[in-house]
């Protein structure tokens, strides 16, 4: 059974402030990790994707990618309080299964 | 747009009903997933198909089956429901390529009495 851990929070942050999620996983093997938001009684949407090391940004979002300690974060910078929701770590192995954690909630407080 | 939508968004049963749920999408993805969803366990795979008429068993396909008998179209097939088989249950598709991420669709949330 792979894994895929993730602080189920929930983490509170004033608005304008970072957030920092984070996700570590249990093979090596994983080929693609990506970030999901989902609200609550909705179907998650996809934030980021990242395939190699390092970091990746798309306007207040950063995933942050370390093979080699099996690690994968999300920063938000700004936090805004449309930004409440649960975030889902996925990890891609080998033939196109796709493992989930079980989600960081996070509270953006006004 | 990807677009994936599913036939209902709610769906009440009885224990022992025969239950069809059912994914359509519209942006040729060879890879079909059903995901079922519950509080403190994440998604969880049930089943996905990689080409039409192929399937494999996800991580919990037990109680449930599945049939894709046109490339658009994913249909979760649940053959004597229970109660503990209420749960929000997801379906998402991709392509091929190894950077395809998946798109979900909006969920349907079944209750099983």
């Amino acid at each position: 059974q792979k894994e895929v851990e993730q602080n189920s929070g929930p983490l509170s942050v004033p608005e304008g402030a970072i957030a920092s999620l984070n996700c570590t996983y249990s093979d090596r093997g994983s080929q693609s990790f990506f970030w999901y938001r989902q609200y609550s009684g909705k179907s998650p949407e996809l934030i980021m994707s990242i395939y190699s090391n390092g970091d990746k940004e798309d306007g207040r979002f950063t995933a942050q990618l370390n093979k080699a300690s099996q690690y994968v974060s999300l920063l938000i910078r700004d936090s805004q309080p449309s930004d409440s929701a649960t975030y889902l770590c996925a990890v891609r192995y080998s033939f196109n299964k796709f493992y989930f954690g079980s989600g960081t909630k996070l509270n953006v407080k006004p | 747009d990807v677009k994936v939508t599913q036939s209902s968004r709610y769906l009440v049963k009885r224990t022992g009903e025969k239950v069809f749920l059912e994914c359509v999408q519209d942006m040729d993805h060879e890879n079909m997933f059903w995901y079922r969803q519950d509080p403190g366990l994440g998604l969880r795979l049930i089943y996905f198909s990689y080409d039409v008429k192929m399937k494999e068993k996800g991580d919990i396909p037990e109680g449930y089956s599945v049939s894709r008998e046109k490339k658009e179209r994913f249909s979760l097939i649940l053959e004597s429901a229970s109660t503990n088989q209420t749960s929000m249950y997801l379906c998402a598709s991709n392509g091929q390529g190894n950077t395809d991420t998946q798109y979900f669709g909006p969920g349907t949330r079944l209750t099983v009495l």
